[in-house]
């Protein structure tokens, strides 16, 4: 059973338009939940980690978490097309446990 | 402030030998923690080092093991090298607390022909 779940898309919206992605995770006990960007050919970069239930901005990106649903979201605003790349889910259970990676949505801005 | 740095960026090897990777973590983190990541997957996680110890482990056999020093820097070998192999490995390093996130370097091309 995956531990962390994403849909691996393609998600294609239009340039300017609200993005939004979506994880599962099925261990109850997750403490810590991160988001990363990877573009083609590179290595993750992290855009945003998330602790406690409710929403987090950071510009145009905002994440969302909602423990006792065990999801926990992405939306980015005003798309732009360097928005185009594999989005990671990434969750961590406890400080010494290892941070496990959802197989990441491919997101696509269309000008 | 320097970031993760692996080396080398690219490497072919051939079925059955063996091959070492070299990670430096960032500046002032203590944990290590090694990924491997196939073309449309996301990373998996291989295993992850903490005071020059393996603390914890995927499900990845013993033919990849590893090692870290005591400046933090950490080694990953992988033996009898199979074509199975060939992916992305992302070194990643962190503080030992629940919230540190990982930051990644750019990695190691790894080929086996």
């Amino acid at each position: 059973q995956k531990e962390v779940e994403q849909n691996s898309g393609p998600l294609s919206v239009p340039e300017g338009a609200i993005a939004s992605l979506n994880c599962t995770y099925s261990d109850r006990g997750s403490q810590s939940f991160f988001w990363y960007r990877q573009y083609s050919g590179k290595s993750p970069e992290l855009i945003m980690s998330i602790y406690s239930n409710g929403d987090k901005e950071d510009g145009r990106f905002t994440a969302q978490l909602n423990k006792a649903s065990q999801y926990v979201s992405l939306l980015i605003r005003d798309s732009q097309p360097s928005d185009s790349a594999t989005y990671l889910c990434a969750v961590k259970y406890s400080s010494a446990s290892k941070i496990i990676f959802g197989s990441g949505t491919r997101l696509s801005i269309r000008p | 402030d320097a970031g993760v740095t692996q080396s080398p960026t690219h490497l072919i090897k051939t079925r059955g030998q063996q091959v070492t990777l070299r990670c430096s973590p960032k500046s002032g983190h203590d944990t290590v923690s090694w990924y491997q990541q196939a073309l449309g997957q996301g990373p998996q996680f291989i295993f992850q080092y903490y005071e020059e110890e393996e603390r914890q482990r995927g499900n990845f056999p013993d033919r990849f093991s590893g090692h870290q020093y005591p400046n933090y820097s950490s080694e990953l070998n992988v033996n009898a090298l199979l074509l199975g192999d060939s992916a992305l490995y992302l070194c990643a390093s962190s503080h030992d607390r629940a919230n540190s996130p990982l930051h990644f370097g750019n990695g190691t091309r790894l080929t086996v022909t």
